[in-house]
Protein backbone atom coordinates (compact mmCIF):
# COMPACT_ATOMS: atom_id res chain seq x y z
CA UNK A 1 0.00 0.00 0.00
CA UNK A 2 1.00 3.48 -0.52
CA UNK A 3 3.11 5.60 2.03
CA UNK A 4 5.19 8.23 3.01
CA UNK A 5 7.13 8.73 6.20
CA UNK A 6 8.91 12.16 7.24
CA UNK A 7 12.17 12.39 9.01
CA UNK A 8 14.37 14.67 10.52
CA UNK A 9 15.65 16.85 13.27
CA UNK A 10 12.63 18.21 15.35
CA UNK A 11 14.45 21.02 17.24
CA UNK A 12 16.63 24.03 15.27
CA UNK A 13 18.80 26.80 15.85
CA UNK A 14 17.72 30.43 14.18
CA UNK A 15 19.72 30.79 10.84
CA UNK A 16 20.45 26.81 10.53
CA UNK A 17 19.91 24.47 7.46
CA UNK A 18 16.70 22.12 7.62
CA UNK A 19 16.84 19.10 6.21
CA UNK A 20 13.82 16.67 6.16
CA UNK A 21 13.59 13.13 4.04
CA UNK A 22 10.46 11.32 2.97
CA UNK A 23 10.63 7.99 2.54
CA UNK A 24 7.87 6.34 0.11
CA UNK A 25 6.62 3.22 -0.32
CA UNK A 26 3.75 1.70 -2.65
CA UNK A 27 4.50 3.77 -5.67
CA UNK A 28 7.44 5.22 -8.08
CA UNK A 29 8.96 8.31 -7.74
CA UNK A 30 9.37 8.43 -11.38
CA UNK A 31 5.74 7.73 -11.69
CA UNK A 32 4.42 10.19 -8.92
CA UNK A 33 5.57 13.50 -7.69
CA UNK A 34 5.66 14.57 -4.22
CA UNK A 35 5.06 17.72 -2.58
CA UNK A 36 5.92 19.35 0.46
CA UNK A 37 3.30 21.05 2.90
CA UNK A 38 3.56 22.68 6.34
CA UNK A 39 1.07 23.73 8.81
CA UNK A 40 2.42 25.92 11.37
CA UNK A 41 1.16 25.08 14.93
CA UNK A 42 -2.59 25.48 15.23
CA UNK A 43 -2.88 27.53 11.70
CA UNK A 44 -3.50 26.08 7.89
CA UNK A 45 -2.07 24.44 5.19
CA UNK A 46 0.30 25.59 2.99
CA UNK A 47 2.12 24.37 -0.02
CA UNK A 48 5.72 24.53 -0.02
CA UNK A 49 7.13 22.79 -3.37
CA UNK A 50 6.60 19.47 -5.27
CA UNK A 51 8.85 17.35 -7.19
CA UNK A 52 7.33 16.04 -10.08
CA UNK A 53 7.79 12.11 -11.43
CA UNK A 54 10.46 13.85 -14.25
CA UNK A 55 12.47 15.39 -11.44
CA UNK A 56 11.53 18.96 -12.30
CA UNK A 57 10.43 21.27 -9.31
CA UNK A 58 7.97 23.70 -8.62
CA UNK A 59 8.14 26.03 -5.55
CA UNK A 60 5.78 28.86 -2.78
CA UNK A 61 7.13 32.36 -3.94
CA UNK A 62 6.96 32.44 -0.44
CA UNK A 63 9.73 30.15 0.70
CA UNK A 64 12.03 29.81 -3.25
CA UNK A 65 15.00 31.56 -2.55
CA UNK A 66 15.37 29.01 0.48
CA UNK A 67 14.59 25.83 -0.22
CA UNK A 68 15.51 23.00 -2.24
CA UNK A 69 13.37 19.39 -3.06
CA UNK A 70 15.20 16.76 -4.78
CA UNK A 71 15.08 12.60 -4.18
CA UNK A 72 17.11 9.64 -4.69
CA UNK A 73 14.57 7.19 -6.62
CA UNK A 74 16.72 4.10 -5.86
CA UNK A 75 16.35 4.94 -2.07
CA UNK A 76 12.60 6.03 -2.71
CA UNK A 77 13.39 9.22 -0.98
CA UNK A 78 12.08 13.21 -1.59
CA UNK A 79 14.26 15.49 0.38
CA UNK A 80 13.70 18.82 1.67
CA UNK A 81 16.02 21.58 2.49
CA UNK A 82 15.48 24.84 4.02
CA UNK A 83 18.48 27.12 4.70
CA UNK A 84 18.17 30.84 7.41
CA UNK A 85 15.61 29.12 9.23
CA UNK A 86 13.86 31.70 11.46
CA UNK A 87 11.16 30.61 14.58
CA UNK A 88 8.14 31.25 11.80
CA UNK A 89 9.81 28.61 10.19
CA UNK A 90 8.41 25.86 12.87
CA UNK A 91 5.19 24.36 12.64
CA UNK A 92 4.60 20.43 10.88
CA UNK A 93 5.91 19.40 7.45
CA UNK A 94 4.19 16.89 5.74
CA UNK A 95 4.89 15.35 2.53
CA UNK A 96 2.10 13.85 -0.03
CA UNK A 97 1.79 12.35 -3.22
CA UNK A 98 1.45 14.76 -5.72
CA UNK A 99 -0.20 13.88 -9.33
CA UNK A 100 -2.94 11.99 -7.90
CA UNK A 101 -3.45 15.91 -6.02
CA UNK A 102 -2.67 14.90 -2.33
CA UNK A 103 -4.74 11.75 -2.25
CA UNK A 104 -1.87 10.28 0.36
CA UNK A 105 -0.07 11.87 2.88
CA UNK A 106 2.86 11.11 5.54
CA UNK A 107 1.91 11.15 9.32
CA UNK A 108 4.16 14.55 9.93
CA UNK A 109 7.54 15.92 11.51
CA UNK A 110 6.90 18.96 13.90
CA UNK A 111 9.90 21.28 13.64
CA UNK A 112 10.75 23.69 16.09
CA UNK A 113 13.15 26.86 15.74
CA UNK A 114 14.17 28.41 18.50
CA UNK A 115 17.30 29.75 20.14
CA UNK B 1 -1.97 33.71 -6.43
CA UNK B 2 -5.68 31.51 -6.50
CA UNK B 3 -7.20 32.72 -3.07
CA UNK B 4 -9.25 29.97 -1.45
CA UNK B 5 -12.09 31.54 0.95
CA UNK B 6 -13.25 29.29 3.28
CA UNK B 7 -16.88 29.67 5.09
CA UNK B 8 -18.25 29.32 7.58
CA UNK B 9 -14.52 28.91 10.08
CA UNK B 10 -16.67 26.61 12.30
CA UNK B 11 -19.40 24.61 12.76
CA UNK B 12 -21.08 23.06 15.91
CA UNK B 13 -23.48 20.40 15.06
CA UNK B 14 -25.59 17.60 16.23
CA UNK B 15 -25.25 13.97 15.72
CA UNK B 16 -27.27 13.40 12.80
CA UNK B 17 -27.91 16.76 11.61
CA UNK B 18 -26.42 17.80 7.72
CA UNK B 19 -24.13 20.91 7.58
CA UNK B 20 -22.29 22.38 3.71
CA UNK B 21 -19.21 23.91 4.06
CA UNK B 22 -18.54 26.83 0.90
CA UNK B 23 -15.25 27.38 -1.16
CA UNK B 24 -15.06 30.49 -3.14
CA UNK B 25 -11.51 30.28 -5.38
CA UNK B 26 -10.70 33.85 -7.05
CA UNK B 27 -10.23 32.50 -10.16
CA UNK B 28 -11.84 29.21 -12.51
CA UNK B 29 -10.25 26.29 -11.32
CA UNK B 30 -10.84 24.70 -14.68
CA UNK B 31 -7.70 23.63 -16.10
CA UNK B 32 -6.14 23.39 -19.67
CA UNK B 33 -7.24 19.14 -19.82
CA UNK B 34 -10.87 20.33 -19.13
CA UNK B 35 -10.64 18.75 -15.18
CA UNK B 36 -11.18 20.98 -12.37
CA UNK B 37 -8.44 20.33 -9.13
CA UNK B 38 -10.68 20.60 -6.27
CA UNK B 39 -10.19 18.43 -3.28
CA UNK B 40 -11.89 18.21 0.36
CA UNK B 41 -9.42 17.18 2.96
CA UNK B 42 -10.60 16.40 6.85
CA UNK B 43 -7.47 16.36 9.43
CA UNK B 44 -8.83 14.77 12.14
CA UNK B 45 -7.77 15.96 15.62
CA UNK B 46 -3.49 14.97 16.10
CA UNK B 47 -3.99 13.86 12.37
CA UNK B 48 -2.02 14.29 9.19
CA UNK B 49 -4.76 15.81 6.49
CA UNK B 50 -7.04 12.95 4.66
CA UNK B 51 -8.23 13.50 1.44
CA UNK B 52 -12.07 12.85 1.06
CA UNK B 53 -12.89 14.46 -2.48
CA UNK B 54 -10.96 15.00 -5.30
CA UNK B 55 -12.04 16.70 -8.95
CA UNK B 56 -14.90 18.23 -7.03
CA UNK B 57 -17.22 15.22 -6.41
CA UNK B 58 -15.27 11.98 -6.69
CA UNK B 59 -14.89 9.97 -3.55
CA UNK B 60 -11.80 8.46 -2.06
CA UNK B 61 -12.22 5.34 -1.47
CA UNK B 62 -13.76 4.49 1.98
CA UNK B 63 -15.29 7.75 2.18
CA UNK B 64 -18.68 7.31 3.19
CA UNK B 65 -21.41 8.44 0.74
CA UNK B 66 -22.56 10.75 3.20
CA UNK B 67 -19.54 13.09 1.58
CA UNK B 68 -20.54 14.75 -1.49
CA UNK B 69 -18.72 17.69 -3.01
CA UNK B 70 -20.44 19.81 -5.92
CA UNK B 71 -20.18 23.32 -7.55
CA UNK B 72 -17.83 24.56 -10.97
CA UNK B 73 -15.91 27.11 -12.13
CA UNK B 74 -15.02 28.95 -8.86
CA UNK B 75 -18.04 27.70 -6.40
CA UNK B 76 -17.91 24.33 -4.44
CA UNK B 77 -19.34 23.20 -1.66
CA UNK B 78 -18.85 19.96 0.48
CA UNK B 79 -22.33 18.51 2.19
CA UNK B 80 -22.07 16.25 4.76
CA UNK B 81 -25.62 14.03 5.44
CA UNK B 82 -26.10 12.84 8.93
CA UNK B 83 -23.11 13.95 10.83
CA UNK B 84 -21.49 11.36 13.33
CA UNK B 85 -18.91 11.42 15.74
CA UNK B 86 -15.89 10.55 13.70
CA UNK B 87 -16.43 13.72 10.86
CA UNK B 88 -14.73 16.18 13.73
CA UNK B 89 -12.20 17.85 12.13
CA UNK B 90 -10.82 20.74 10.21
CA UNK B 91 -11.95 20.33 6.20
CA UNK B 92 -9.85 21.96 4.08
CA UNK B 93 -9.86 22.52 0.27
CA UNK B 94 -7.67 22.20 -1.47
CA UNK B 95 -6.93 23.44 -5.67
CA UNK B 96 -4.69 22.02 -7.65
CA UNK B 97 -5.31 23.96 -11.29
CA UNK B 98 -2.89 27.07 -10.53
CA UNK B 99 0.42 27.13 -8.84
CA UNK B 100 0.83 27.81 -6.42
CA UNK B 101 -1.59 25.20 -4.98
CA UNK B 102 -3.40 26.85 -2.22
CA UNK B 103 -5.80 25.85 0.51
CA UNK B 104 -9.02 27.05 1.85
CA UNK B 105 -8.46 28.37 5.71
CA UNK B 106 -10.26 25.39 7.25
CA UNK B 107 -13.31 24.75 9.24
CA UNK B 108 -13.43 23.29 11.97
CA UNK B 109 -16.57 20.99 12.63
CA UNK B 110 -17.48 20.38 15.99
CA UNK B 111 -20.05 18.06 17.90
CA UNK B 112 -22.67 19.20 20.20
Amino acid sequence: QVQLEESGPGLMQPSETLSLTCTVSGFSLTSNGVGWVRQPLGKGLVWMGTIWAGGSTNYNSAVQSRLSISRDTSKSQVFLKMNSLQPEDTGTYYCARHGPLFDYWGQGVMVTVSS
Amino acid sequence: DVVMTQTPPSLSVAIGQSVSISCKSSQSLVASDKNTYLNWLLQSPGRSPKRLIYQVSKLDSGVPDRFSGSGSEKDFTLKISRVEAEDLGVYYCLQGTHLPLTFGSGTKLEIK
